[in-house]
C-alpha cells in the first residue's frame, strides 16, 4: 500500500542534543512538508520541499533543518537551537505544491527530557 | 494573508443527531478548502475538498460540507453522528488564484464529542 511512513513514533531527547525524524513516502509525490502541532495552535509549517535538492522555510523554521536528497525522503532534524521542541510532528506530501490536498503520515511525538 | 477560523473549541452532539462543525476562511482570491480528521496520536486523514462547482461536497465516512461564498464559510456536516466520529477536525484553506507555491493554512481544530 502507498503511504507516508514516519519513524520512530515516539522520540525522547535530552536538552542540547539534536534528533532526526524520518519521513518516507512511496506515493511518488513531488512535494513534501513538515508541520508541528501544539495543543490549541493547529498545524504550523516548518519546512517544505517542492522537488529533490530544494526546500524552503515555512513559518517556524528556526531551530530546524531538513534535506531532500531523494524524492521519497524528507528527514527533519530538530537541533539544540530549538528552545521548545516538545511537540507532535507531522510529515505530509502532495503531488505538487499548488493544486491538491496533502496526505499525512501518522506523526511523531518528540519529548525533551 | 489567508486565514481559517474554527470558532468552536469543542462540539458535543448526541449519537444519531445531525452534527455541524463550523469553519470560516479568508483569502484574497479563490479558495481551495479541505477538511481533515485526526484521532488521538494519529496523523491527519483527508475527508473532503472543495475547489469549484457544486457548493455541497460529499466526502468520506458520510461527511459533507457546504461552501458558502457570501459568508466565506465551509461548514462540515453529517446527518447522523456516530460515537466513532469523536475526534479532532481541522479545516484548511489554500489560495489557488496566486502563482507559485501557496501554503495550506490550517485552523486550530474543533474537538467533536459524540455522546452515546
Amino acid at each position: 500500500d502507498g503511504g507516508i511512513t514516519q519513524s520512530p513514533k515516539y522520540l525522547f531527547r535530552k536538552e542540547g542534543q539534536n534528533v532526526t525524524l524520518s519521513c518516507e513516502q512511496n506515493l511518488n509525490h513531488d512535494a513534501m512538508y513538515w508541520y508541528r502541532q501544539d495543543p490549541g495552535q493547529g498545524l504550523r509549517l516548518i519546512y517544505y520541499s517542492q522537488i529533490v535538492n530544494d526546500f524552503q522555510k515555512g513559518d517556524i523554521a528556526e531551530g530546524y533543518s531538513v534535506s531532500r536528497e531523494k524524492k521519497e525522503s524528507f528527514p527533519l532534524t530538530v537541533t539544540s537551537a530549538q528552545k521548545n521542541p516538545t511537540a507532535f510532528y507531522l510529515c505530509g506530501s502532495s503531488m505538487a505544491t499548488g493544486s491538491v490536498e496533502l496526505f499525512f503520515g501518522e506523526g511523531a511525538r518528540l519529548t525533551v527530557l | 494573508a489567508q486565514s481559517v477560523a474554527q470558532p468552536e473549541d469543542q462540539v458535543n452532539v448526541a449519537e444519531g443527531n445531525p452534527l455541524t462543525v463550523k469553519c470560516t476562511y479568508s483569502v484574497s482570491g479563490n479558495p481551495y478548502l479541505f477538511w481533515y480528521v485526526q484521532y488521538p496520536n494519529r496523523g491527519l486523514q483527508f475527508l473532503l475538498k472543495y475547489i469549484t462547482g457544486d457548493n455541497l461536497v460529499k466526502g468520506s465516512y458520510g461527511f459533507e460540507a457546504e461552501f458558502n461564498k457570501s459568508q466565506t464559510s465551509f461548514h462540515l456536516k453529517k446527518p447522523s453522528a456516530l460515537v466513532s466520529d469523536s475526534a479532532l477536525y481541522f479545516c484548511a484553506v489554500r489560495d489557488l488564484s496566486r502563482g507559485g507555491y501557496q501554503k495550506v493554512t490550517f485552523g486550530i481544530g474543533t474537538k467533536l464529542q459524540v455522546i452515546p
